[in-house]
């Protein structure tokens, strides 16, 4: 496609659930980035991959969160045991090559945990 | 980290207006964004300018790498340029700051 792209664009589970969010960067980007943004404030960074490996993972907040990027294409955001603390927006970013290069961001993922 | 300030934080026009944001950043960087969070939370790419000065219409955008700051201009402005401006910097990561949030009132 032509720009980044998540799925779902909403999801609402229940606390304690596992959730996937999707995320299809942009065609031939090798630069993939996970943010979460909070109601009035910046993104906030999770974890960046260069190809198929996580360059950067200190932003993940615990144990809970795992994201992967088999192929070095799409790439999964995973969260297990959810909490009510985990609702936010949570944006994906590619870019053409290493971080240091311009980033083009998703729509988002909004997670609500009930 | 790098720490990343914006200012204002709110800023209200009457629609024709021209304003000014500043980002100020606390360390060398290799990569600065300017972007516009619309009310339906997409992040749009407005400048890539990790230093100089480039325009785009009624945006302009000044990076002055070595005192650490930027600036984005916006003029005569319009009701769709509310939402939030963030200014991203890079080292190993994109650091955001908290953003200006700008209200556009007819």
């Amino acid at each position: 496609g032509a720009g980044v792209s998540q799925t779902p664009s909403n999801k609402v589970t229940e606390k304690g659930k596992y959730v996937e969010l999707r995320c299809d960067p942009i065609s031939g980007h090798t630069a993939l980035y996970w943010y979460r943004q909070s109601l009035g404030q910046g993104p906030e960074f999770l974890i960046y991959f260069q190809g198929t490996g996580a360059a950067d993972d200190s932003g993940l907040p615990n144990d809970r969160f795992f994201a992967v990027r088999p192929e070095g294409s799409v790439s999964t955001l995973k969260i297990q045991r959810t909490e009510r603390g985990d609702s936010a927006v949570y944006l994906c970013a590619s870019s053409p090559s290493d971080g240091y290069t311009e980033a083009f961001f998703g729509q988002g993922t909004r997670l609500t945990v009930v | 980290g790098i720490q990343v300030e914006q200012s204002p934080p709110d800023l209200i026009l009457q629609e024709g207006a021209n304003s000014t944001l500043r980002c100020n950043f606390s360390d060398s960087v290799n990569n600065l964004q300017w972007f516009h969070q619309n009310p339906w939370g997409q992040l749009i790419n407005l400048f890539y300018i990790p230093s100089g000065t480039k325009q785009n219409g009624r945006l302009s955008a000044t990076t002055v790498a070595t005192e650490r700051y930027s600036l984005l201009y916006i003029s005569s402005s319009q009701t769709t340029d509310s939402g939030v401006y963030f200014c991203a910097v890079s080292g190993n990561q994109f650091y955001f700051g908290t953003g200006t949030s700008l209200t556009v009132i007819p």
